[in-house]
């Protein structure tokens, strides 16, 4: 069965620099979910779309931005990084099947491991 | 607000040997979803159950059970007969679904590091 896929699974940026992450949610799910997760942490939800449009909100810094494409993929812009972006960031998918607010288990990706120097 | 606590940052078993990941949550909603997500060192995150909040019956899968007891707020893990393969960081997580229109947000607990020795 398709998975979520996110790209690139390893970025390295520097300080000050912008880095944007991919996220391909699994065909027909129609929510996604950015979270973030610091070394030995638990994620954090940062952000999430419905149809496109943002649905909830999270402790998303205001460097960060992101959006859902008409195909339904989605990024994560992150602008001015800093030293303590360095996580792990996954971006998982769930399917409302026509019911708000969804209920369904969210299926996460591998992640992408973003390290800031 | 919600909040999920997982008291035991690390469990180390032998194999074979029995091993309970205990959740506790705080919520005001009355209408809930309870999770359980595996992390292996591989570093995904793998889904492994949800529970909803207005059915309290346990559930068994091979040798994973869950025991949800509303009246505590909490919902345990057990794995029996642990193996190698079982080492992991286990989360727990909650959704509240009460009054909320928008997407349903996972709050994490602070995660069990499970490592089953041979």
């Amino acid at each position: 069965a398709a998975g979520v896929i996110q790209s690139p699974r390893h970025l390295i940026k520097e300080k000050r620099e912008t880095a944007t992450l991919k996220c391909y949610p699994i065909p027909r799910h129609d929510t996604v979910y950015w979270y973030q997760q610091g070394p030995g942490q638990d994620p954090q939800f940062l952000i999430s779309f419905y149809e496109k449009m943002q649905s909830d909100k999270g402790s998303i810094p205001d460097r960060f931005s992101a959006q859902q494409f008409s195909d339904y993929h989605s990024e994560l812009n992150m602008s001015s990084l800093e030293l303590g972006d360095s996580a792990l960031y996954f971006c998982a998918s769930s399917s409302t099947g026509g019911r708000r607010p969804p209920i369904h288990e969210q299926y996460f990706g591998p992640g992408t491991r973003l390290t800031v120097t | 607000a919600q909040k999920v606590t997982q008291a035991q940052t690390e469990i180390s078993v032998v194999e074979k040997e029995d091993v309970t990941l205990d959740c506790v949550y705080e919520t005001r909603d009355t209408t809930y979803y309870l999770f359980w997500y595996k992390q292996p060192p591989s570093g995904e995150l793998v889904f492994l159950i949800r529970r909803n909040s207005f059915d309290e019956q346990n559930e068994i899968s091979g040798r994973y059970s869950w025991n949800f007891q509303k009246s505590t707020s909490s919902f345990n893990f057990t794995i029996t007969a642990s193996q190698v393969v079982d080492s992991a960081v286990y989360f727990c997580a909650l959704s509240e679904a009460e009054n909320n229109n928008a997407g349903n947000m996972l709050t994490f607990g602070g995660g069990t590091r499970l490592m089953v020795k041979p």
